[in-house]
């Protein structure tokens, strides 16, 4: 059965470090897809990243970057120069298949940006 | 253009009683989505419609929840005789449907809540 796991409830970083949060997934599907969303507490979904099981390289859009180890089934995503906006619950995702289809989303990882 | 939009943005009901969540997607997606978010838990997936296909309803929790939607535009999602245990946020995604990454856009979320 398909699963995301994200170990950390928690995480804190200092301004402009960066950080990175875990994502370990479980399909016996070849062909599938990994997102990452943010949350804000006012509760609207962000997409930052997405990639595709076949993609050779690391996806990355502007500070964060998708650490993709396939044997290891993780995805961890990495924001650079953490600012004080990313503050929110991060989402990682799974979704079978390379066509539409329903997003298995981890419990999350909520990140505290220090000043 | 619009973002997804749902409606009502808040809705408090008592016990027993039924109600109507209703979203309006993207226009020219054909994909539609309906995830369910309890308080600090991730996203739980309930139904997907694609197009003209039969919907993907292996996410609704009970058969009090259904959901319809009229052609390629609005969806509805109600859930009968609503019990406690169903408050929670509901969130409306829709995307391009087809291959390839299929970005869900979410909505702003409608905020249930059973008395």
């Amino acid at each position: 059965a398909q699963k995301i796991t994200q170990t950390q409830p928690g995480m804190f970083v200092q301004e402009k470090e960066a950080v990175t949060l875990d994502c370990t997934y479980d399909t016996s599907d070849q062909s599938y897809g990994l997102f990452w969303y943010k949350q804000p507490s006012s509760g609207e979904m962000i997409f930052l990243i997405y990639q595709g099981s076949y993609d050779e390289q690391n996806a990355t859009e502007g500070r964060y970057s998708l650490n993709f180890q396939k044997a290891r089934k993780s995805a961890n995503l990495v924001i650079s120069a953490s600012q004080l906006g990313d503050s929110a619950m991060y989402f990682c995702a799974m979704r079978e298949g390379n066509q539409g289809g329903k997003l298995i989303f981890g419990q999350g990882t909520e990140l505290s940006v220090k000043p | 253009g619009a973002g997804v939009s749902q409606s009502p943005s808040n809705k408090v009901t008592e016990k027993g009683k039924d109600v109507e969540l209703r979203c309006d997607p993207i226009s020219g997606h054909t994909a539609l989505y309906w995830y369910r978010q309890r308080l600090g838990q991730g996203l739980e997936f309930l139904i997907y419609f694609q197009g003209n296909s039969a919907p993907d309803k292996s996410g609704l929790p009970s058969d009090r929840f259904s959901a319809e939607r009229t052609g390629e535009s609005v969806s509805t999602l109600t859930i009968q005789r609503t019990q406690q245990e169903d408050s929670a946020v509901y969130l409306c995604a829709s995307s391009l449907g087809g291959v390839g990454y299929n970005e869900q856009f979410f909505g702003p979320g409608t905020r249930l809540t059973v008395l």
